[in-house]
């Protein structure tokens, strides 16, 4: 079975500093990796994902994350904040045979402040 | 754009009450999913379904039944509410894979927080 851990329950950041939000997985088995981001009062939205190919992966919103099968990482990552990237962000993975069956990490909640 | 509506923002109920919660979408997917939402906890799918009628336990559906009478509908059954109960329920819908190793996104609706009194 599958397992994610988000470092940080919470990362303050001033607005236009960089930022990492850190995951790590555990699977005996080759993965899919998921961001998701969930602004206040809204559900989830995709924020990029990591399928096969080059492990450094775009998102929406400027954010990139880069996955790193020896080190079972997919650390999230912004150059320039801004107040709007508020927000509890998910990292979550699923089995390449269950591609549908996702298994969500604690979420990192990001405050942006000015 | 696909769109996933849930029946209700907010809900409060007491102990002991039959609780529905609805789901809706409206992209002919065939997959759809219950999660349950505690903070410290992320995500916990509770029931998810692949077809009319049909349905699979995810990690924590005691306490929980679901119904699918519709494609496009899921429901969410809390026999006998509990206040361990009391959290945010997101449910989200996708296409079914194409074969192994198939993948495509789940969407999610906003969600309803329940409150068991």
């Amino acid at each position: 079975a599958q397992s994610v851990t988000q470092l940080d329950s919470q990362v303050p950041v001033f607005e236009e500093a960089p930022v990492e939000l850190r995951c790590n997985y555990s699977s005996s088995v080759s993965v899919y990796l998921f961001w998701y981001v969930q602004y206040p009062n809204q559900g989830l939205q995709l924020l990029l994902k990591y399928l096969s190919g080059s492990t450094l992966v775009k998102g929406i919103n400027g954010f990139e994350a880069e996955f790193n099968k020896s080190q079972t990482s997919f650390h999230l990552r912004k150059p320039s904040v801004h107040i709007s990237d508020t927000a509890e962000y998910f990292c979550a993975v699923s089995e390449i045979e269950y591609g549908n069956k996702l298994v969500f990490g604690a979420g990192t909640i990001l405050r942006v402040k000015s | 754009d696909v769109k996933v509506t849930q029946s209700s923002r907010y809900l409060v109920k007491r102990t002991g009450e039959k609780v529905f919660l609805e789901c809706v979408q409206d992209m002919d997917h065939e997959n759809m999913f219950w999660y349950r939402q505690d903070p410290g906890l992320g995500l916990r799918l509770i029931y998810f379904s692949y077809d009319v009628k049909m349905k699979e336990k995810g990690d924590i559906p005691e306490g929980y039944s679901v119904s699918r009478e519709k494609k496009e509908r899921f429901s969410l059954i809390l026999e006998s509410a509990s206040t361990n109960q009391t959290s945010m329920y997101l449910c989200a819908s996708s296409l079914s894979g194409s074969g192994e190793g198939s993948y495509n996104e789940q969407f999610f609706g906003p969600g309803t927080r329940l409150t068991v009194l």
